[in-house]
């Protein structure tokens, strides 16, 4: 079955850090860009990164530089995002998505991130 | 950065009509070297992800109804869904990819 399945979220305090992964199936996963995607409790969504079929290009929302970092194994199929001095406004559910190039084309159920001391 | 602006922000349709929502991009999203915009529009149901519905504009993601349409070019664009079903009601999102950071639309509520 195609899917992505996103793991890591849970509570963290102000200032923390948190490892977001998230496991791709049912495609050949270095064939895409991937992406995360958030969206914080009752608001819209909002995008956080990119990153190229190799690892080699990362494309972040200019306000997170700095804090979250994004890698990924195409040996496990696996992407992941490094939450670092996270803040209450990082409070929301982070999305993986596969971008087809064209738009987000499939995406994860999502895991709750909750900042709060 | 570019900013989407979606109107209405709620929208109340009865079933079977239409339902008709707008998009206005601040920057043109039309590429002139391929002649594409670089619009796309999600469906978000409560408690699920996004589902992408149309991408360069008017392309009908597969698996999406024919009553779902896209429309439009440069910095204006709308969702068409017709003959609306009780499984539309969702919130609908439309998104740019022409330059990063990529941007959306706050959402229009369809009711």
């Amino acid at each position: 079955e195609v899917q992505l399945v996103e793991s890591g979220g849970g509570v963290v305090q102000p200032g923390g850090s948190l490892r977001l992964s998230c496991a791709a199936s049912g495609f050949t996963f270095n064939n895409y860009w991937m992406s995360w995607i958030r969206q914080a409790p009752g608001k819209g969504l909002e995008w956080v990164v990119n990153i190229n079929q190799d690892g080699s290009g990362k494309y972040f929302v200019d306000f997170l530089k700095g804090r979250f970092s994004v890698s990924r194994d195409n040996a496990q199929n696996s992407l992941s995002l490094h939450m670092n001095n996270v803040r209450a406004d990082d409070t929301a559910v982070y999305y993986c998505a596969r971008s087809g190039g064209y738009g987000w084309d499939l995406w994860g159920q999502g895991t709750m991130v909750t900042v709060s001391s | 950065d570019i900013v989407m602006t979606q109107s209405p922000d709620s929208l109340a349709v009865s079933l079977g009509e239409r339902a008709t929502l707008n998009c206005k991009s601040s920057r043109t999203l039309l590429y002139s070297s391929n002649n594409q915009n670089y619009l796309s529009w999600y469906q978000q149901k409560p408690g699920q992800p996004p589902k992408l519905l149309i991408f360069w504009a008017y392309n009908r993601e597969s698996g999406v109804p024919d009553r779902f349409s896209g429309s439009g070019s440069g910095s204006n664009f709308t969702l068409t869904i017709d003959n609306l079903q009780a499984e539309d009601v969702a919130v609908y999102y439309c998104q740019q990819y022409y330059t990063t950071p990529i941007t959306f639309g706050q959402g229009t509520r369809l009711e």
